[in-house]
């Protein structure tokens, strides 16, 4: 699986848009993107997935450039509970989920 | 919704002592991954289990095995435990790809 660079630190005010960036820049095409994040001790949460096009569910949007070199995390109104580890995953079907490094994001009030 | 869970949510063991952990996935996931998250570590994978059989291996000691039940359940088990061992044992399940991972609330395992 591809791997991935991801700012090892950001902070973020509470209530505002946070953009967390990934690069991926030897990314496969049948590989996708995943994103997942870890509160303090808890288990990680899976947030969303794309493989080309943009996405959104009720936690966050994925917006994927169209060379699929590098993609952003978009959480729409940070809240404190987001405060935590968040994990860019490029990974074919079938290949397991490989966690490295991660973007410590903290949301300030 | 069911979530995956986990027994013990603790466990204080011994040196050189035996351990066992227990997952039971969500209902009707086919898959069931095992993961260790040493203190300021990312999880690491450890093994993972699709319709009972082993699928993939990764950086699991010989001292540990593991196995999914008919039931679908798994176990992790761990023996001549030593202190570096200890560590937060996740467990993760999932359908057949590309489907996301649900992971278990974790069993913190301290060696003394």
């Amino acid at each position: 699986d591809a791997k991935t660079t991801q700012p090892p630190s950001m902070d973020c005010a509470e209530g505002r848009a946070a953009n967390l960036p990934c690069n991926h820049s030897t990314i496969s095409g049948n590989e996708y993107v995943y994103w997942y994040r870890q509160i303090h001790s808890q288990g990680p949460q899976y947030i969303i997935h794309g493989l080309k096009n943009n996405e959104t569910n009720e936690m966050a949007s994925l917006i994927i450039t169209e060379d699929r070199k590098s993609s952003t995390l978009i959480l729409p109104h940070a809240t404190l509970r987001d405060t935590a580890v968040y994990y860019c995953i490029v990974k074919a079907a079938g290949n397991k989920l490989t966690f490295g490094g991660g973007t410590r994001v903290l949301v300030k009030p | 919704a069911a979530g995956v869970i986990q027994s013990p949510r603790h466990l204080i063991k011994e040196k050189r002592e035996t351990a066992t952990l227990k997952c039971y996935p969500i209902p009707r996931h086919d898959t069931v991954y095992w993961y260790q998250q040493g203190p300021g570590q990312d999880p690491q994978f450890l093994i993972s289990f699709y319709e009972k059989m082993q699928s993939d291996k990764g950086s699991i000691p010989d001292r540990f095995s593991a196995q999914q039940f008919s039931d679908y359940h798994s176990e992790l088990n761990m023996s001549s435990l030593e202190l570096g061992d200890s560590a937060l044992y996740f467990c993760a399940s999932s359908l057949q790809e590309n489907y996301g991972y649900t992971f278990g609330s974790g069993t913190r395992l301290t060696v003394v």
